[in-house]
């Protein structure tokens, strides 16, 4: 268990419709990380956020967007889902920079039909 | 965006060595080398990290030369257990970029 937590662990919803992922990070950690993994993409960095503020910006689409909240937790939403959406979504979370160790969490499976 | 190379999938059996390499052809000069490991379905799981020469803990050792454009991953004595998807990662610009992974199979 590394003490991140991610909510739901399982999504299944329709093309065109918006999810909300939730993420919370270890105990202390100020940095979050969120990653997209399918099948043919292999694990995708999407965003980062440290202590609230945007840190730094992967592979992220128009239509994803995240927030950190200042109890730390973070939302990963994604809007006008396609089918090529579906994916596992990873959360991570570290102490602070890039640089140091990244806990990751379950992960959420989502399914869009 | 820097992005680094490995193979895609290594064969070994239990109880030897096995050695992974990367190519790290755009670290930069503050960038740190971490390999993790992943479960099917399950989120990657911190393994080792270093900067140069030579790191070890007590499930891996890691190498990694004085140019630091490549990284050796060596994992001692392996076990069915060991079989995962293995990825190299350096950061770039604030960028956390894993590689393709190399898929390590674990015969018995």
């Amino acid at each position: 268990d590394s003490g991140v937590t991610q909510t739901p662990k399982h999504l299944i919803t329709a093309t065109g419709q918006r999810v909300t992922l939730r993420c919370s990070p270890r105990s202390g950690d100020l940095s979050v990380y969120w990653y997209q993994q399918s099948l043919d993409q292999g694990l995708q960095f999407l965003i980062q956020y440290y202590n609230g503020e945007e840190r730094a910006k992967g592979n992220i689409l128009e239509r994803f967007s995240a927030q950190q909240f200042p109890d730390l937790h973070s939302e990963l939403n994604l809007s006008s889902l396609e089918l090529g959406d579906s994916a596992l979504y990873f959360c991570a979370s570290s102490v602070g920079g890039v640089q140091e160790t990244q806990y990751f969490g379950p992960g959420t499976r989502l399914l869009v039909l | 965006l820097a992005k680094t190379t490995q193979p895609i999938s290594m064969d070994s059996y239990e109880g030897q060595e096995v050695n992974i390499t990367c190519s790290h052809n755009n670290i930069a000069t503050n960038d740190y080398i971490t390999w993790y490991q992943q479960f099917p379905s399950q989120g990657p799981r911190f393994i080792i990290q270093g900067y140069k020469t030579k790191v070890t803990n007590e499930v891996a050792s890691l190498f990694i030369p004085a140019d630091r454009k490549s990284s050796t991953l060596s994992l001692p004595r392996v076990s069915l257990s060991d079989t995962a998807v293995y990825y190299c990662l350096d950061t770039n610009a604030g960028k956390s970029t894993f590689g393709d992974g190399t898929t390590l199979t674990v015969k018995p």
